[in-house]
């Protein structure tokens, strides 16, 4: 079936490790994104890739980084420099080629610093 | 970045009553998006807009973009308990060459039995 597929579901990181999280689709979508979710919050773009080896920073890039070298894949590192990086986060995406088009979104996951 | 108007924030409401929400902007969209969340999972599209003036129904759902292109609104029939969740909005605003969405902060709803 086609969809899209994040792991770990839950991670736990200690406090200066960085974690990567991964997001892989089978929709052959060119868009995908990065959003960020607190606690009874809406959703915060963090990163965004419209085509293959492009991205582009979101609201709240810093203390992120990502890379889009295959079209199925766009996995965000949770670098040590992001200070409150306990969050639920979401990887989307959506046709590009086309104007108007949905964005699907995998189940997310829950990263935790212990 | 841009930000969309959502309301209400929560809504505590009994079981088969009606529900509106609404999401407004202050800049034109091309796109309107509902989403609705459950605890620990990521949003499952529930109606997509793409002409102002366009109203759509999915069931018990209905949703309109505004005929300004600013605003949308939902509204659930006869509400029962697994409609709860958050609802969210969804935009994509009109400049060109972007692909980016905007999300409202949500609308929480609780059905009492």
């Amino acid at each position: 079936d086609g969809g899209i597929t994040q792991s770990p579901k839950y991670l736990f990181r200690k406090e200066g490790q960085n974690v990567t999280l991964s997001c892989e689709q089978n929709l052959n979508h060119d868009a995908m994104y990065w959003y960020r979710q607190d606690p009874g919050q809406g959703l915060r773009l963090i990163y965004y890739s419209q085509i293959v080896n492009d991205f582009q920073k979101g609201d709240i890039a810093e203390g992120y980084s990502v890379s889009r070298e295959k079209k199925e894949s766009f996995p965000l590192t949770v670098t040590s420099a992001q200070k409150n990086p306990t969050a639920f986060y979401l990887c989307a995406s959506r046709p590009f080629r086309e104007l108007n088009t949905e964005a699907f979104f995998g189940q997310g996951t829950r990263l935790t610093v212990v | 970045g841009q930000q969309l108007n959502q309301s209400p924030q929560s809504m505590f409401i009994q079981e088969g009553e009606d529900v509106s929400m609404n999401c407004t902007s202050s800049s034109i969209f091309n796109t309107w998006l509902w989403y609705k969340q459950d605890p620990g999972e990521g949003p499952v599209l529930l109606i997509a807009l793409y002409k102002a003036g366009e109203l759509t129904s999915n069931g018990r759902l209905t949703a309109q973009f505004g005929i300004t292109r600013k605003d949308s609104f939902l509204n659930i029939s006869a509400s029962i308990p697994s409609d709860v969740g958050i609802y969210f909005c969804a935009g994509q605003p009109l400049i060109q060459g972007a692909q980016k969405l905007v999300f409202g902060q949500g609308t929480r709803l609780t059905i009492n039995p």
